[in-house]
């Protein structure tokens, strides 16, 4: 069946870096959009940032512009989001998301990987 | 990049109906109709309700419907079940090619 699961989250201090992997099966990654989304604990869902199929656009929210980076490896069926001078109010579950969309333009995010938590404390 | 803006928290008795808003701006839900739904139960991830507006995926119950009306997206949940107690959030793509959730609204089943 179609699956997301994420991995790399864990405990970091601030300043410090980390690489989100989000691996895809039961489909062909390189036929879609992927967005990272997370979680703060307590809080609500947040849109980080998105992919094109074919890797050549990214769009992300401001709040890590200039800090994270989103990726792709078609060949391995892998979404990445490496994340540099992390910062506490980053601590979130962070969530990748398959973008479906329909040939009127219409789009929207299924299915959901089951998150990965990142700790940003010293 | 404004978050959407949803209520924090709607309750009803089971087989009742309830409403949730979501209100945007000219430049995200009232531009186009890419408004989408998603039931997260505690400890749980996100799962798809609404797509397009209006769309129900299959497996989502027709207790569950989608509406727009200018800035403005509701989703209305009917004969409620203890089941659908969760946290919902709308989401919409935006005229800069980015994505905003609303804040979220707690539904209590009494």
């Amino acid at each position: 069946q179609v699956q997301l699961v994420e991995s790399g989250g864990g405990v970091v201090q601030p300043g410090r870096s980390l690489r989100l992997s989000c691996t895809a099966s039961g489909f062909i990654l390189s036929g879609y959009t992927m967005h990272w989304v997370r979680q703060a604990p307590g809080k609500g869902l947040e849109w980080v940032a998105l992919v094109s199929y074919d890797g050549t656009e990214k769009y992300y929210v401001d709040s890590v512009k200039g800090r994270f980076t989103i990726s792709r490896d078609n060949s391995k069926n892998t979404l990445y989001l490496q994340m540099n001078s992390l910062r506490g109010d980053d601590t979130a579950v962070y969530y990748c998301a398959r973008e479906k969309r329909a040939t009127s333009g219409q789009n929207w995010f299924d299915p959901w990987g089951q998150g990965t938590l990142v700790t940003v404390s010293s | 990049q404004s978050a959407l803006t949803q209520p924090p928290s709607v309750s009803g008795s089971p087989g009742q109906s309830v409403t949730i808003s979501c209100t945007g701006t000219s430049s995200d839900v009232g531009r186009y109709n890419r408004v989408s739904w998603y039931q997260q139960p505690p400890g749980t991830a996100p799962k798809l309700m609404i797509y397009e507006v209006s769309n129900r995926p299959s497996g989502v119950p027709d207790r569950f419907s989608g509406s727009k009306s200018g800035n403005t997206a509701s989703l209305t949940i009917s004969g409620l079940q203890a089941e659908d107690e969760a946290d919902y959030y709308c989401s919409s793509s935006t005229a800069d090619s980015t994505f905003v959730f609303g804040g979220g609204t707690k539904l209590t089943v009494l």
